[in-house]
């Protein structure tokens, strides 16, 4: 069971230069979820999307871009990054609102320089 | 507002001794509580979850976590710690029934486990 896949793993970008992160679920989640994680803060959502074509804001959104065009594909894009974006990102997916919990990719460790 | 606090940034234990992971929550809701764990270069797994059935949850490789309501608490325990528990975990609150789950994330408890 491949669950959720991300790519790439890892990412060195120097300042201005833009990028797509790639997620892919095979669980066929209607709930997709872009979250970075940084020491001492735990995870942070960035965008969320509660079915294929919708996108909705999380707690940290400035600065990146999203897409769900097609239902097991959710992509976070960064247009201009940054150092502060300098982070490791995580994908998840869920059945799921409500309780349902959140199936989570292994990360993309991204570095801005 | 709702919040998750892990007691705890680091806690060491010896194999084969009890394992206290502490969270408290504030919730104005009536929570739904998780316990992830993450190791070194892997993203987050379910390790349990409370959602207002049974007080006393099991989850996966012998841990548990108990609900208290009058002490907003969701500590986590496992009676004997194995050298494969070193790992970092997050207690999380789920906020909102219906719809989109907010997940709050505490900052996580780093478990590291001697010989």
């Amino acid at each position: 069971n491949a669950g959720v896949t991300q790519t790439p793993k890892f990412r060195v970008l120097k300042t201005g230069q833009s990028m797509t992160l790639l997620c892919a679920q095979d669980m066929n989640h209607e709930y997709m979820y872009w979250y970075r994680q940084d020491p001492g803060m735990g995870l942070r959502l960035i965008h969320y999307s509660v079915g294929e074509g919708t996108t909705a804001k999380g707690e940290v959104p400035d600065g990146y871009n999203v897409s769900r065009l097609k239902k097991q594909n959710f992509l976070l894009g960064l247009e201009s990054a940054a150092p502060s974006q300098t982070s490791v990102y995580f994908c998840a997916s869920s059945y799921g609102g409500g309780n349902q919990p959140q199936h989570f990719g292994d990360g993309t460790r991204l570095s801005i320089l | 507002a709702q919040s998750v606090t892990q007691l705890d940034s680091h806690v060491s234990v010896s194999e084969g001794t009890p394992v206290l992971l502490r969270c408290n929550y504030s919730s104005s809701y009536s929570p739904s509580l998780f316990w992830y764990v993450q190791h070194p270069n892997k993203g987050l797994q379910l390790l349990l979850k409370y959602t207002s059935a049974a007080t006393l949850v099991k989850g996966i490789n012998g841990f548990e976590a108990e609900f208290k309501k009058s002490e907003t608490s969701f500590h986590l325990t496992k009676p004997s710690a194995h050298m494969s528990d070193a790992a970092e975990y997050f207690c999380v609150v789920s906020v909102g029934n219906s719809g989109y789950n907010k997940l709050i994330f505490g900052a996580g408890t780093r478990l590291a486990v001697h010989p």
